[in-house]
């Protein structure tokens, strides 16, 4: 199972808004809605962002977004701040004989 | 709080075995599969595979399938990771994870702080 696909990289200034996408396949991304986004500071581990493609557990701001079209789900971040600079993360549920496939990762710089 | 504590940072010489811990609490931890993920240096997360304390059912990425072996101990709370014979490639960074769903589909929302693995000779 390869891994989805993710941007490298993405920057954006303060303020501005920044959409990060994950492509898989009608296997993973598109044939489930347990598409999840985590964000992951250097040295840190993960942080639930999104969950569920759209849903945002509490505590995450409103900023953060998530939805999906066909095969690629998309977690857009907007009135982007400092701290948002992080690397993120896409998973999606593979079905029972792979179960979870991540994402490559996205750098998020904020300029 | 719900909790997950990972054993500290390791290193072993190639060849030698290991077994890491994750200990849960602030929530019932026979209820709740657990995962496992790595991040090798400067890498991606990977899933690994994942088991139900309740009953040991363990799942598998076809990926870790005979290269790690994955158990609970449901009186302490507590999930391991093990090698049985470590390889420098095994260097890495590994989180354990809980679900909140099954192994047919859910999310891993609360993260441990991570095990170091280092193994070099």
């Amino acid at each position: 199972q390869s891994a989805l696909t993710q941007p490298r990289s993405v920057s954006g200034s303060p303020g501005q808004s920044v959409t990060i996408s994950c492509t898989g396949t009608s296997s993973d991304v598109g044939g489930y809605s347990f598409v999840t986004w985590y964000q992951q500071h250097s040295g840190k581990a993960p942080k639930l962002m999104i969950y569920d493609v759209s849903k945002r557990p509490s505590g995450v701001p409103d900023r953060f977004s998530g939805s999906k079209s066909g095969n690629t789900a998309s977690l857009t971040i907007s009135g982007l701040q400092g701290e948002d600079e992080a690397d993120y993360y896409c998973c999606s549920y593979g079905g029972t004989n792979i179960n979870w496939v991540f994402g490559g990762g996205t750098k998020l710089t904020v300029l | 709080e719900v909790q997950l504590v990972q054993s500290g940072a390791e290193v072993k010489k190639p060849g030698e075995s290991l077994k890491i811990s994750c200990k849960g609490s602030g929530y019932s931890f026979t209820s709740y599969w657990i995962g496992w993920v790595r991040q090798m240096p400067g890498k991606g997360l990977e899933w690994m595979g994942i088991i139900y304390p309740g009953d040991s059912d363990t799942r598998y990425s076809p990926s870790f399938q005979g290269q790690v072996t994955i158990s609970a101990d449901k009186s302490i709370s507590t999930a391991y990771l093990q090698w049985s014979s470590l390889k420098a490639s095994d260097t890495a960074m590994y989180y354990c994870a809980r679900l909140t769903g099954t192994f047919r589909g859910g999310t891993f929302d609360y993260w441990g702080q991570g095990t170091l693995v280092t193994v070099s000779s």
